[in-house]
């Protein structure tokens, strides 16, 4: 089972900071990284698939960055809104045969108004 | 609309007896999946299907079986439940391809008693 780490677990920001988390994978045999965003109640839902090294990928103010040689992405939130609460998946594909995602534990965020 | 459809969404059953939970998508997607939710732990994968009449096991599969007759549909089967199967189950589709987004259902909490 490979090894899939992000961190923290959880982390509470007041409303308007920006905000980042990370999530650490093998650095070897890498097909793809993938982002989703969860929130309470809901299914996860895709932000970022990211498959080159160096690929930076944004969407409205969520942002990430991809380094495939030292294995970690970086998910960036600039001025955090409460709707931007939710637990946020990073999940790792080491291979084209099988297509396979490996999730992490998530990221807790819980932005205070 | 482009969807992934679970049913039920919710189920309480007793130890021993058997349940389906079905999974239908929309999308024409090859790829379809089964994981687990518990608190801590990442989503798991139970088992995955890259095609009709193909499936193999996940990081989880003691417990589960599963089908693929049609494309579309995937269902997740527990012959005989037990307490520790307790759990939310998603299903997810998405393109054989390894770097396009996951599309997941709404999800099914699962208790066993």
């Amino acid at each position: 089972i490979l090894n899939v780490e992000q961190s923290p677990q959880s982390l509470h920001v007041q409303e308007g900071d920006s905000t980042n988390f990370t999530c650490s994978f093998p650095s070897s045999n890498f097909y793809a990284l993938h982002w989703y965003r969860w929130e309470t109640a809901k299914s996860p839902e895709a932000l970022f698939v990211m498959t080159l090294n160096g690929d930076e990928k944004k969407k409205g103010r969520i942002s990430a960055t991809l380094n495939t040689k030292e294995g970690y992405s970086y998910l960036y939130i600039k001025g955090s809104q409460p709707e931007d609460s939710a637990t946020y998946l990073c999940a790792f594909n080491s291979g084209a045969g099988s297509y396979q995602l490996t999730f992490g534990k998530g990221t807790k965020l819980s932005v205070i108004p | 609309e482009a969807q992934v459809t679970q049913n039920p969404r919710y189920l309480i059953t007793v130890t021993g007896k058997k349940l389906t939970v079905t999974c239908s998508q929309n999308m024409n997607h090859e790829y379809m999946s089964w994981y687990r939710q518990d608190p801590g732990l990442g989503l798991r994968q139970i088992y995955y299907s890259m095609n009709v009449e193909v499936t193999d096991k996940g990081d989880v599969p003691e417990g589960y079986k599963v089908s693929r007759k049609e494309k579309r549909n995937f269902p997740l089967i527990l012959e005989s439940p037990s307490p520790n199967q307790t759990s939310l189950y998603f299903c997810a589709s998405s393109p054989a391809t390894g770097f396009t987004e996951a599309f997941f259902g709404q999800g099914t909490r699962l208790t066993v008693v």
